[in-house]
């Protein structure tokens, strides 16, 4: 089973808001990954923030890291109807339990 | 497209069959990794190897579940006497083996989704 929890499972916002998707995890990490999960599709990588890096941006994607807490968050600014997917955090072999993301038009 | 590929994609099988499934990784990568997926849930670790070598087992992989690696290029994964709680999304994926300590990202397939009747 995951050794880690996302929140919420579930969000459901309108397009042009903003997402923020939490993880929490148990293990000390060298870094902490980000994934996205289209229905019935494998998984693509969307951001990697290494454990000595506090907060890191790609495109609309905003990620902070916080070891003493063993926490981390995505951010999806501006979203889009096309951002509608699952998105899980992962460290070392292990996958949290995702948030499903609908972005509503 | 030079990116994990995955066979086959479905797979219906009747309880107690065998069944195989393979993993072809992006071509420089020496790390592959077995993974499996139910509806609603994160993909769960079974499995990966370091080139040939297998180097961790997840204890959800009962003697039931067997994987190779012979080359250290595909690889497969084969499930005996399958049980109903076999079905599943089975992920496949591949990545650089790490430096100084810190992973890479992995590349992952399309999945081999296994139903079990």
């Amino acid at each position: 089973s995951q050794q880690g929890e996302e929140d919420p499972q579930a969000l459901s916002i309108q397009e042009g808001e903003n997402a923020t998707m939490n993880c929490s995890y148990k293990t000390s990490i060298n870094n902490l990954q980000w994934y996205r999960q289209n229905s019935g599709r494998g998984l693509v990588h969307l951001i990697l923030i290494r454990s000595n890096e506090r907060e890191k941006h790609s495109g609309r994607l905003r990620v902070t890291l916080d070891t003493s807490k063993k926490s981390s968050s995505l951010l999806i600014t501006a979203s889009r109807a096309a951002d509608t997917a699952s998105y899980f955090c992962a460290w070392q072999l292990t996958f949290g339990s995702g948030t499903q993301l609908t972005v509503l038009p | 497209d030079t990116g994990v590929s995955q066979d086959p994609r479905h797979k219906i099988t009747k309880r107690g069959q065998n069944v195989t499934f393979r993993c072809d990784p992006i071509s420089e990568h020496n790390r592959l990794y077995w993974y499996r997926q139910t509806l609603g849930q994160g993909p769960e670790f079974l499995t990966y190897f370091q080139n040939e070598a297998q180097l961790e087992k997840s204890r959800l992989l009962s003697d039931r579940f067997s994987a190779e690696r012979p080359k250290g290029s595909f690889s497969t994964l084969e499930i005996q006497r399958t049980e109903q709680g076999d079905s599943a999304m089975y992920l496949c994926a591949s990545s650089s083996i790490p430096g100084q300590g810190a992973n890479t990202e992995a590349f992952f397939g399309q999945g081999t989704r296994l139903t079990v009747v």
